[in-house]
């Protein structure tokens, strides 16, 4: 079955402390993975896809297929960061499976 | 100012109505999505179209409807057949390829009353 598995619903750090959204996919084919943030009052986003290999806003996410994981990553966190985070899995296009999301709390 | 508008923001219906969400994009894409979100579970997706005049059941489409006869809009009735219809409704649009950037909606958060 095709699933994506967010395991934290609340995650509170301190600022400068670092971060890791874990994210877990089960997919048979080879995947697209990509992570959403929805900041308070505003839409939900892109934040960063896999194939791009980029850093976004501090953030990074590496694939490992061995594992089926596509944990999120900041080395020190900002206040601005807590957010919800969403990490979601193309079927198709933008055919997305979502994790139950992960609330980031950063606390001053 | 481009993106997707989605009305109402707030919308109330009654029980055993029917009730219409409007989506409208003006970033000239192709596939456009209805997701559903309720607390813990994410987002789930309720009917997608790649393309005008044609769509797709998503996971949870039973109790839902769409059309899409123009290419900028995709309007969602919730029907009285939908059993539990209070939820956050987000639309969404992207072009239709892989890796590709869904663009959401501000959605509209539907109560029954």
């Amino acid at each position: 079955a095709q699933r994506v598995t967010q395991p934290e619903k609340l995650l509170s750090v301190f600022k400068g402390a670092p971060v890791e959204l874990k994210c877990n996919y089960s997919y048979s084919g080879s995947p697209e993975l990509f992570w959403y943030v929805q900041y308070s009052r505003q839409r939900l986003q892109l934040l960063l896809r896999h194939i791009s290999r980029e850093s976004i806003k501090g953030f990074t996410a590496d694939l490992n297929k061995g594992e089926t994981s596509f944990h999120l990553k900041k080395p020190f966190a900002q206040e601005e960061d807590s957010a919800m985070y969403y990490c979601a899995l193309s079927r198709q296009g933008g055919k997305l499976i979502f994790g139950q999301g992960t609330e980031l709390s950063v606390k001053p | 100012d481009g993106g997707i508008t989605q009305s109402p923001k707030y919308l109330f219906r009654k029980e055993g109505q029917n009730v219409t969400l409007s989506c409208e994009q003006n970033l000239n894409h192709d596939a456009m999505y209805w997701y559903r979100q309720d607390p813990g579970q994410g987002l789930r997706l309720i009917y997608y179209s790649q393309i005008v005049n044609d769509f797709q059941k998503g996971d949870i489409a039973e109790g839902y409807s769409v059309s899409r006869e123009k290419k900028e809009s995709f309007p969602l009735t919730v029907t009285s057949a939908q059993k539990n219809p209070t939820a956050f409704y987000l639309c969404a649009s992207s072009m239709w390829r892989d890796n590709t950037e869904a663009f959401f909606g501000q959605g509209t958060r539907l109560t029954v009353v």
